[in-house]
């Protein structure tokens, strides 16, 4: 399964509005990222937060990360039609060869 | 600058056949990893590799499929005998640093469909 688990699994609000996607994982972690997927497009990474880290904060995204609950909650303030894509998030377990691994994402639509 | 490489876009071959994906990372980045994406799916890790050395294949079905990097030139994956299930969006990322401690940097896809 999944290390991470985004929720919801679709999101769907009007421009202007702010988007909270969160996410939730099961072992202990490096960092968390978050990505960003426009349809038929590759990723991009958006923001990294460290375990010892609690919030941060890029333009109109803030990112919280809480350890002890194993989840994280991306915000993107005054959403526009352009945010429009899957966001995904992506644990970097600390057991084994380091790499990431990617939960379902989220697919957030913002309406005109 | 360029950014991650990958060709081609686009592939269609007949059950079978044989697929090569190919990868070339960001500029001085020497760490390449591989995932798959199904339709509407988040990314599933498949391969992570080093120059000239396999770091990480546990995502990468025994058979039929396999990778590399090579000193000089793109990664490679290669896909032997595909079948219709083989059909999915591969990525390619690279980084710089160690592991994945640090972002990654993706290709925009190659996209397989097998007939």
């Amino acid at each position: 399964s999944q290390q991470g688990e985004e929720d919801p699994q679709a999101l769907s609000i009007q421009e202007g509005e702010n988007a909270t996607m969160n996410c939730s994982y099961k072992t202990s972690i490096n960092n968390l990222q978050w990505y960003r997927q426009n349809s038929g497009r590759g990723l991009v990474h958006l923001i990294l937060i460290r375990s010892n880290e609690r919030e941060k904060h890029s333009g109109r995204l803030r990112v919280t990360l809480d350890t002890s609950k194993k989840s994280s909650s991306l915000l993107i303030t005054a959403s526009r039609a352009a945010d429009t894509a899957s966001y995904f998030c992506a644990t970097v377990i600390i057991q084994g060869a380091q790499k990431l691994v990617f939960g379902q994402g989220t697919r957030l639509t913002i309406n005109p | 600058n360029a950014g991650v490489m990958q060709n081609p876009r686009h592939l269609v071959r007949r059950r079978g056949q044989e697929a090569r994906l190919r990868c070339s990372p960001m500029k001085g980045h020497s760490h390449v990893y591989w995932y798959r994406q199904l339709p509407e799916e988040g990314l599933k890790f498949m391969v992570y590799l080093q120059k000239e050395n396999i770091i990480d294949e546990s995502g990468m079905p025994k058979e039929r499929f396999s990778a590399e990097f090579p000193k000089e030139g793109p990664s490679i994956l290669r896909i032997q005998q595909v079948v219709r299930g083989d059909s999915a969006a591969y990525f390619c990322a690279s980084s710089a640093g160690t592991g994945g401690t640090g972002e990654l940097f993706f290709g925009e896809g190659s996209r397989l469909t097998v007939l």
